[in-house]
């Protein structure tokens, strides 16, 4: 099955910094990649999604890129605010459906 | 249109009882997620389902855990004779009838603790 690895474990980078957090993917067949953000004791939320037949996808101060040809794909958080502190998880689905298998998780801390 | 709904939201069994969670998706829903989250750890996929049926129940332990999703009511998680390993959040997800391949919306969980 899929196996997905996120890098690195923890994040800590001064309000205003820029964030990068990198994942891995095994399955070729995978086509749909979501990014999500949990907070302490809450549910994950959706904060940006790609899909394979895309290299890049941002909004606002958030982008993804993926690379299909070398199965990884990054979170780019910039400017970050002490409000972006939190747990984030990549994940990747196979097919028309949503079952995802997440990565390991990045807790980021942004110091203000 | 109110999200995913779980409840409870806390949950503590002893050991050996059973423990029963429900998942009701956004309206219009009709494809239901399980997944369980370990402490400081990913979510892993347990089950998919559609109304009265079970699609995917790969992540599933093969013994006593259950999941159904009836025609009519919430989506439930039965956990049978419950071990502390089976502590854990437990979150339910669903997305839309047309395109279940697009975000997913999960509930705010439920906190199992075995004691």
């Amino acid at each position: 099955g899929e196996n997905v690895e996120q890098h690195p474990s923890t994040l800590s980078v001064q309000e205003g910094d820029s964030a990068v957090i990198k994942c891995t993917y095994s399955d070729s067949a995978s086509n749909y990649f979501p990014w999500y953000k949990q907070e302490l004791g809450k549910r994950p939320q959706l904060i940006i999604d790609i899909r394979s037949n895309v290299g890049e996808k941002k909004d606002q101060r958030i982008a993804v890129t993926l690379n299909k040809t070398a199965k990884h794909f990054s979170l780019h958080i910039t400017e970050t605010q002490p409000e972006d502190s939190a747990v984030y998880f990549c994940a990747a689905s196979i097919g028309n459906f949503n079952k995802f298998y997440f990565g390991s998780g990045t807790k980021l801390n942004v110091k203000p | 249109n109110a999200g995913v709904m779980q409840n409870p939201r806390h949950l503590v069994r002893r050991r050996g009882q059973e423990a029963r969670l429900r998942c009701s998706p956004m309206k219009g829903h009709s494809h239901v997620y399980w997944y369980r989250q370990l402490p400081e750890e990913g979510l892993k996929f347990m089950v998919y389902l559609q109304k009265e049926n079970i699609i995917d129940e790969s992540g599933m332990p093969k013994e006593r855990f259950s999941a159904e999703f009836p025609k009519e009511g919430p989506s439930i998680l039965r956990i049978q004779q419950v071990v502390r390993g089976d502590s854990a959040a437990y979150f339910c997800a669903s997305s839309p009838d047309l395109t279940p391949n697009t975000e997913a919306f999960f509930g705010q969980g439920t906190r199992l603790t075995v004691v």
